[in-house]
């Protein structure tokens, strides 16, 4: 059993879409982190959450601590963006551990 | 955000030879470093964590005579593959936090990855 459920597993949209992404976790988490892993691998950092909403340009995260649930959302899709996007928890109960899920990956079309 | 940098991004080697994968953090103190590891089309495995100074933990499965850990300050994590084998062959990421300005505890910064293909 995975801890931390994305969907959808994999996503095509065409350029200028809005996209969501979810995550549905089942521990208590102490924060939540949105990842992008571009094709050559590399990880960036979009988003930590702990409560509430951020935005960052075109990109929005949610996270509802009740539900365990929080969403990524890209506002005009573009090319550019087409990239794996990787939920990740803390868990509440122990260090720095992370639970991963397995990732969504985005193809937007130009 | 803080950068964490690896070296090599990516490295052939025969098999049964060693490679050691470096981990820095530039520009703050990282008291822990992770290493995880990633197959094609999985997620990320956290293989071992590592504190500043002290033995590494490693998770259950991972061999830690094969896969040594060192952290032998704030700013460099070591991972070194002994005796590597194909199957060794995957994509190694670590990651940092730690204490430096506005960096809170819980946040954690990547490195790009090492692609460590086995021959």
């Amino acid at each position: 059993k995975n801890e931390v459920e994305q969907s959808p597993q994999n996503l095509t949209a065409q350029e200028g879409e809005f996209i969501t992404i979810n995550c549905s976790y089942s521990v208590g988490i102490s924060a939540l982190h949105w990842l992008q892993q571009h094709p050559g691998g590399g990880i960036v950092s979009l988003f930590m959450l702990s409560s509430g909403k951020k935005k960052h340009g075109r990109l929005i995260a949610t996270i509802n601590i009740q539900e365990k649930h929080s969403s990524l959302h890209i506002t005009a899709s573009h090319p550019r963006d087409s990239a794996v996007y990787i939920c990740a928890v803390r868990p509440s109960n122990t260090g720095n551990q992370f639970y991963f899920g397995t990732g969504t990956s985005l193809t937007v079309i130009p | 955000g803080a950068v964490v940098s690896q070296h090599p991004s990516w490295v052939i080697c025969k098999s049964g030879t060693s490679v050691k994968i470096e981990c820095r953090s530039l520009d703050f103190q990282a008291t822990t470093m992770f290493w995880y590891r990633q197959f094609p089309k999985q997620s990320l495995m956290l293989m071992a964590t590592s504190n500043e100074g002290s033995k590494a933990t490693y998770e259950q499965g991972v061999e830690k005579d094969k896969f040594l850990i060192n952290h032998a300050s704030l700013t460099l994590s070591t991972l070194t593959v002994t005796s590597a084998h194909p199957e060794d062959s995957s994509f190694y990421i670590c990651s940092a936090s730690g204490i430096a300005g506005v960096l809170s505890y819980n946040e954690q910064f990547f490195g790009p990855g090492t692609r460590l293909t086995v021959l």
